[in-house]
């Protein structure tokens, strides 16, 4: 079965500090991937989309990096602010219909 | 431009009611699917469509029945509630047929719970 995993589950860092948020996933023959932030209460606004012949993406403070071979991404914040406390998962596009989405890490962004 | 809509916000079912949740999209996107999120569990796929009168099944779609009549719109409907429905269900749509080159867009879902 094509899973997504997202460690850690939680994540509290003090203001400024970078970080990197890890995602993995069972088959390295994925299409693309995909990060999206959740408030709470909230639905899911995407982030930054890797396609699967790219390595990495930015937008602002974020980059994101794809590993296929390895079956892994990053999501890195640099310079987080309290602002970026949120829930952020990736997904995974194993095939061309529907994505698969990893259960999420927390973060905690402390002033 | 509102992007994807979903009502209602918040509904508490009876076991063995019947309902229907409402999605529309105002940016004439093909593909909508809808995702069900529970507590350490991500969210999963119920069932996805790549343009009007076209729907298929994704990882758990028993329970739920959906339709397309037309491109900004796509329902899901729980034809007899079961506790084991209670959760907060996610609307989603992107553009293209295939939606994996192009960002989803979410809207703000529907709490559900089933008594």
């Amino acid at each position: 079965k094509q899973e997504v995993t997202q460690i850690p589950a939680a994540l509290s860092v003090p203001e400024g500090e970078n970080l990197v948020l890890n995602c993995s996933f069972t088959d390295s023959a994925i299409y693309n991937l995909q990060w999206f932030r959740q408030d709470p209460g909230k639905g899911l606004t995407s982030l930054l989309l890797i396609q699967s012949s790219q390595r990495e993406q930015t937008s602002g403070r974020l980059n994101a990096s794809l590993d296929k071979s390895s079956g892994r991404s990053t999501l890195y914040i640099a310079a987080s602010q309290p602002g970026d406390s949120a829930t952020y998962l990736c997904a995974v596009g194993f095939t061309l219909l529907a994505w698969v989405f990893g259960p999420g890490t927390r973060l905690s962004v402390l002033p | 431009n509102a992007g994807v809509t979903q009502t209602p916000k918040f509904q508490v079912l009876k076991t063995g009611q019947s309902m229907t949740l409402q999605c529309a999209q105002d940016m004439n996107h093909e593909y909508m699917s809808w995702y069900r999120q529970d507590p350490g569990m991500g969210l999963r796929l119920i069932h996805y469509s790549v343009g009007a009168g076209i729907t298929d099944q994704g990882e758990v779609p028993n329970g739920y029945n959906v339709s397309r009549s037309t491109t900004e719109d796509f329902p899901l409907r729980l034809l007899s509630a079961a506790p084991s429905q209670t959760s907060v269900y996610f609307c989603a749509s992107s553009p293209g047929t295939g939606g994996m080159n192009s960002p989803l867009h979410f809207g703000n879902g529907t709490r559900l719970t089933v008594t």
